[in-house]
């Protein structure tokens, strides 16, 4: 099966401008997850989808972050203004069942560098 | 606050060498699971550990849980070069949504 695809794979810009991440999940998972990554730390959770409804954003940073699933497949999440310590992978997972138990598939991830 | 706390936080051995890493919290947790990343791509579920005191094996891979359902440890016997890269444990979050992880252990193993 294919897996969870994401896009860009690296992006660059400076602070304070806006940047938005893509992520298709695997065909048939209902669950979507947005993770931060910072250099030498594990995943943080931004934002879980159930569907196209969210489950859980508590720590999303609402004053600048947004996501949406539109049609409860796709994904997009957007920064705007984008902050120097935003800089960090930024990885969607997918997972057949809304408990944590099972295990996520994870994309590559995007790669963001803010100056 | 579910914290997951993984040692040694770098290893670097050589080919051939058994380590073993650690994962622990002061919380009880229903599951346990081991992820390893590569540079450049997301985490890559290896295993999941249900059952406290249960030992799952992978390969050269051994993962431990503990009786108290609080720890894990990966076993590695014989390191490759291709076992380089970041392990980390993960555990579920109190309402059971999602996954929290530790700052991972990064491994170099050297031809």
């Amino acid at each position: 099966e294919a897996g969870v695809a994401q896009s860009p794979r690296y992006k660059i810009i400076e602070k304070r401008q806006s940047v938005a991440f893509w992520c298709n999940p695997i065909s048939g998972h209902a669950t979507l997850y947005w993770y931060q990554q910072i250099l030498g730390q594990g995943p943080k959770l931004l934002i879980q989808f159930q569907n196209n409804g969210v489950v859980d954003d508590s720590q999303l940073p609402k004053d600048r972050f947004s996501a949406e699933r539109l049609k409860g497949v796709d994904s997009t999440l957007k920064i705007q203004p984008a902050k120097l310590e935003d800089s960090a992978v930024y990885l969607c997972a997918s997972s057949l069942s809304q408990t944590a138990n099972y295990g996520y598939t994870f994309g590559s991830g995007t790669r963001l560098t803010v100056v | 606050t579910q914290l997951l706390e993984q040692s040694p936080q770098f290893l670097s051995i050589q080919e051939g060498e058994n380590l073993t890493v650690y994962c622990n919290s002061s919380s009880v947790f229903s599951s346990l699971q081991w992820y390893r990343q590569e540079p450049g791509e997301g985490p890559v579920l290896l295993v999941t550990v249900v059952t406290g005191g249960e030992v799952k094996k992978l390969k050269r891979l051994t993962f431990q849980f503990g009786d108290a359902r609080k720890d894990s440890s990966l076993h590695i016997t014989a390191a490759q070069p291709g076992d380089t890269g970041l392990y980390l444990c993960a555990g579920p979050s109190y309402n059971n949504n999602d996954m929290r992880f530790g700052a991972g252990t990064r491994l170099t193993v050297k031809p």
